[in-house]
């Protein structure tokens, strides 16, 4: 079983609509969780941090379920400019990546 | 900040050919980290360093790669010899050490390695 799991998608999500997706992990000693953005052949970006309680960053909201180790990303009113790759991370001292979840926002 | 810099940014060389990989963290962090990204496998973390030493190569392929961080401001990913399934862009983050390691790391541009 991976470390960091993520469904590749893609979701394909019209402009305006609302799209949620999950990560599950499998270290309970996983102390530190967080949602990068990577556009095509660039670098990851961070895009939030995930806190216990929950955050939210804009359109963006994060949440983190350690019963059920799963952390999830929200995005709202969705813009063409959030097509991308959302990795999800997971950190105990090493930073282990999801392989990514594809969205596309069409017109 | 220059952030973290990676060269060189394109490499293609010759299968047998020895590649080595270059990175600069950010001036004041004290982890870096070296990742694969691939279509198939996704972005795989190789090794990380603490305060210039390694702390987990578990994820270095096999015997061909070696990495180095000689001191706080530089790391090498060296494949000798190199093959055509190395083929792959090759990011180094860094983080600086927070509470709880709560930080973020921050990636380097990366090197677009075409072994032919």
């Amino acid at each position: 079983r991976k470390e960091v799991e993520q469904d590749p998608g893609p979701f394909n999500v019209p402009e305006g609509a609302t799209v949620a997706f999950n990560c599950t992990y499998s270290n309970s000693a996983s102390q530190s969780f967080f949602w990068y953005r990577q556009d095509c052949r660039k670098e990851p970006k961070l895009l939030m941090s995930v806190y216990s309680s929950g955050n939210e960053d804009g359109r963006f909201t994060a949440q983190l379920n350690r019963a059920s180790q799963y952390i999830s990303l929200l995005i709202r009113d969705s813009k063409l400019s959030d097509s991308a790759t959302y990795l999800c991370v997971v950190s105990w001292g090493k930073l282990q990546f999801g392989a990514g979840t594809q969205v596309v926002v069409t017109p | 900040d220059a952030g973290v810099i990676q060269s060189p940014r394109h490499e293609v060389t010759e299968m047998g050919q020895e590649v080595t990989l270059r990175c600069k963290p950010i001036s004041g962090h004290d982890y870096l980290f070296w990742y694969r990204q691939t279509m198939m496998r996704g972005l795989e973390l190789l090794i990380y360093f603490n305060n210039n030493v390694p702390i987990d190569d578990s994820g270095m392929p096999e015997d061909r790669f070696s990495a180095k961080m000689p001191n706080a401001s530089f790391s090498t990913l060296k494949i000798q010899p190199s093959e055509p399934r190395d083929s792959a862009v090759y990011f180094c983050a860094s983080r600086r050490r927070g509470p709880r390691q709560n930080t973020e790391a921050f990636f380097g541009q990366g090197t677009r390695l075409t072994v032919v």
